[in-house]
């Protein structure tokens, strides 16, 4: 069984969409993230609920918003779509907020904006 | 604040060579430190953690890296390595970074592993 696992797989679309991701978890963990991977590689924190709660908020667009319906999922909304938003979309859960946690990361969902 | 600077973008070896994968981290209170594993079109996978106690973590595939307070740096070792090992390898540190005392991880650029026959 997967563990974290996201939909869709990959997702490609023209600027000016809207569109959603979906992540889910099995683990019974009590705390989800969203990253985001750029082009380069690099790997940045965009939001993290804990027990459905917002508990992270970096310093994202606001055409980005993060939903979560209870504490197995936690899904991604982004309204009128950039070039720049084109990336590989991690979704990740942990036990709790400590940082001793280990985050397990779900396979991505990689977004191209046309 | 901490951050965390991996020295190598690239780091190309020949099978069974031995390999190490630079890390540096700057902060000023104790940390949590981790490196994970990206293999090709796939997500994160945690390698292995440093938290406190025994400053030599292993993994269960034969990486192992030192805490080295001194020197701020959490290096990572294989003495020999695969071509399955080819990947991507990132170090993190954990700090706070929300309400309720939320952590984060915030990595490093990454190293692309290459392992040539």
């Amino acid at each position: 069984d997967t563990a974290v696992s996201q939909t869709p797989k990959y997702l490609v679309t023209q600027m000016g969409n809207d569109k959603s991701i979906k992540c889910e978890q099995n683990l019974g963990h009590d705390t989800m993230y969203w990253y985001k991977q750029d082009s380069k590689k690099f790997l940045k924190i965009m939001f993290s609920y804990n027990n459905k709660e917002l508990i992270i908020n970096e310093t994202v667009p606001n055409r980005f918003s993060p939903k979560s319906p209870d504490k197995a999922h936690l899904n991604l909304h982004i309204n009128s779509l950039e070039l720049g938003d084109s990336a590989v979309y991690f979704c990740a859960s942990s036990q709790g907020l400590a940082g001793a946690d280990t985050q397990y990361f779900g396979p991505g969902t990689r977004l191209t904006v046309l | 604040a901490q951050s965390v600077t991996q020295l190598d973008s690239q780091v190309p070896v020949f099978e069974e060579a031995p390999v190490e994968l630079r890390c540096n981290y700057s902060s000023s209170v104790s940390v949590y430190l981790f490196w994970y594993v990206q293999y090709p079109n796939q997500g994160l996978q945690l390698l292995l953690k440093y938290l406190s106690g025994s400053t030599l973590v292993e993994s269960i595939n034969g990486f192992e890296a030192e805490f080295n307070k001194s020197q701020t740096s959490f290096h990572l070792r294989k003495p020999s390595v695969h071509i399955s090992d080819t990947a991507e390898y990132f170090c993190a540190v954990s700090r706070r970074g929300g309400i309720q005392g939320a952590q984060k991880l915030v990595f490093g650029q990454g190293t692309r592993l290459t392992i040539n026959p």
